[in-house]
């Protein structure tokens, strides 16, 4: 079936680092591709999405770019803030299925 | 402005006694569903329902039932609730399945 895995954490990082948070997929097709963010004590909110191949998904200085060969759509910032502290979920949808997600990274940003 | 609402955020309960989590959602969306979050588990779909009056299990339903009377609400009814309850949980709305969900804020459950 279809799933998402992500890389464990939590990733802890001081500010202005350079971020990746690896997630992967297992799917049939060409699934559409999403990353999620959940500050702490809030629900989930949409922060990017890639629908096929290619494409590179950017919101609030985060990119991720939908890998066909590598089925995989890493998440990616060039310099973080202590604000971008949050957990961050990877999640894939296909045709008519439900969103899948992974379980989600912890990231911890210092000053 | 666009919003999925849950009540209440916080909620402390004994075995056994039944509760509601209600959701709400302004963006008159069909497809409308429940999920757990737990530590190392991520996030885990409880019951789904993809219009009014239709309502389907997803992966953890054992415990829980749901209702779609209207469009915009989609309750969460733990009718004995038991400690292995205790949990995050979350109401999410989209236009279907598989496009953007919009989360509500969560409610914190205990079970004691």
């Amino acid at each position: 079936g279809n799933s998402v895995t992500q890389m464990e954490g939590p990733v802890t990082l001081s500010e202005e680092a350079f971020l990746t948070i690896n997630c992967t997929y297992t799917a049939t097709g060409y699934p559409s591709l999403f990353w999620y963010v959940q500050y702490p004590g809030e629900g989930l909110q949409l922060l990017l999405k890639a629908t096929k191949a290619d494409d590179k998904g950017s919101n609030k200085g985060f990119e991720a770019t939908y890998r066909k060969e590598t089925t995989s759509f890493h998440l990616e910032k060039g310099s973080v803030q202590v604000s971008d502290s949050a957990v961050y979920f990877c999640a894939l949808s296909k045709n008519t299925d439900k969103l899948i997600f992974g379980t989600g990274t912890r990231l911890q940003v210092f000053p | 402005e666009a919003q999925v609402t849950q009540n209440p955020r916080y909620l402390i309960t004994v075995t056994g006694k039944k509760l509601t989590v209600t959701c709400s959602q302004n963006m008159n969306h069909e497809y409308m569903s429940w999920y757990r979050q737990d530590p190392g588990l991520g996030l885990r779909q409880i019951y789904y329902s993809m219009n009014v009056e239709v309502t389907d299990k997803g992966d953890v339903p054992e415990g829980y039932k749901v209702s779609r009377k209207e469009k915009r609400n989609f309750p969460l009814i733990l009718e004995s609730p038991s400690p292995n309850q205790t949990s995050l949980y979350f109401c999410a709305s989209s236009l279907q399945g598989y496009t953007e969900a919009f989360f509500g804020q969560g409610t914190r459950l205990t079970v004691v």
